[in-house]
């Protein structure tokens, strides 16, 4: 069965203060794996997809890489508008995805 | 551009009643999925609708069931409501259902069973 591990469960940075969330998944066969900002009360939002290991995407403060077994999300020079909780997620078949529990970032000024 | 909206935002149940929850998705947008997130964890598949028909179900009981209309939009219903089934309710949409394709989540619904 396909699983989604993040970690940590939480983390708390200072603005400026770079970082990593980890995202370990078991998969008969990766499909695509995708990362999701979530803020309070809203539905997740669209980050990225990464379908092969060694492939990396950008988007402003954060970058998103794939190996085989894992992704990581770096977060360059955080802002505490990055704060949010950031969801992994692996799919399945058309738009199932099986979701990690998150890692809630909290970046402070 | 409107994106996916989704009603009631929030719901308070007792247990055994039944409760239906609504979607609109983005104009365009042919497939419908709805997901369960419990407080702390990530959202988990329901179902997937594409032109009406199912595409499909994640491991929920027979008491989910859901459809889609013509116009695209989709219900979700829960019958026979337990604690459990507490939890917030999002729905997400995207052109044609395709596995490559992202999707676009509303805000949700807060269903609270009591």
């Amino acid at each position: 069965e396909d699983q989604v591990t993040q970690s940590p469960e939480a983390l708390r940075l200072q603005e400026g203060e770079s970082s990593s969330l980890n995202c370990s998944y078991t998969v008969s066969g990766l499909r695509g794996l995708f990362w999701y900002r979530q803020d309070p009360g809203k539905g997740p939002e669209f980050l990225f997809t990464l379908y092969s290991a060694g492939e990396e995407k950008e988007k402003e403060r954060l970058k998103a890489t794939l190996t085989k077994k894992e992704s990581f999300l770096h977060i360059t020079a955080p802002k505490p508008e990055d704060s949010a909780t950031y969801l992994c997620a692996v799919q399945q078949y058309g738009n199932k995805l099986v979701f990690g529990a998150g890692t809630i970032l909290r970046v402070k000024s | 551009d409107a994106g996916v909206t989704q009603s009631p935002t929030h719901l308070i149940k007792t247990r055994g009643q039944h409760v239906t929850l609504r979607c609109s998705p983005i104009s365009g947008h042919k497939s419908v999925s709805w997901y369960q997130q419990v407080l702390g964890q990530g959202p988990q598949f329901i179902f997937q609708y594409y032109e009406k028909e199912e595409r499909g179900r994640g491991n929920f009981p027979d008491r989910f069931s859901a459809r889609q209309f013509p116009n695209y939009s989709s219900e979700l219903n829960v019958n026979a409501l337990l604690l459990g089934d507490s939890a917030l309710y999002l729905c997400a949409s995207s052109p044609s259902g395709g596995g490559d394709e992202k999707l676009f989540f509303g805000s949700g619904t807060q269903l609270s069973v009591l």
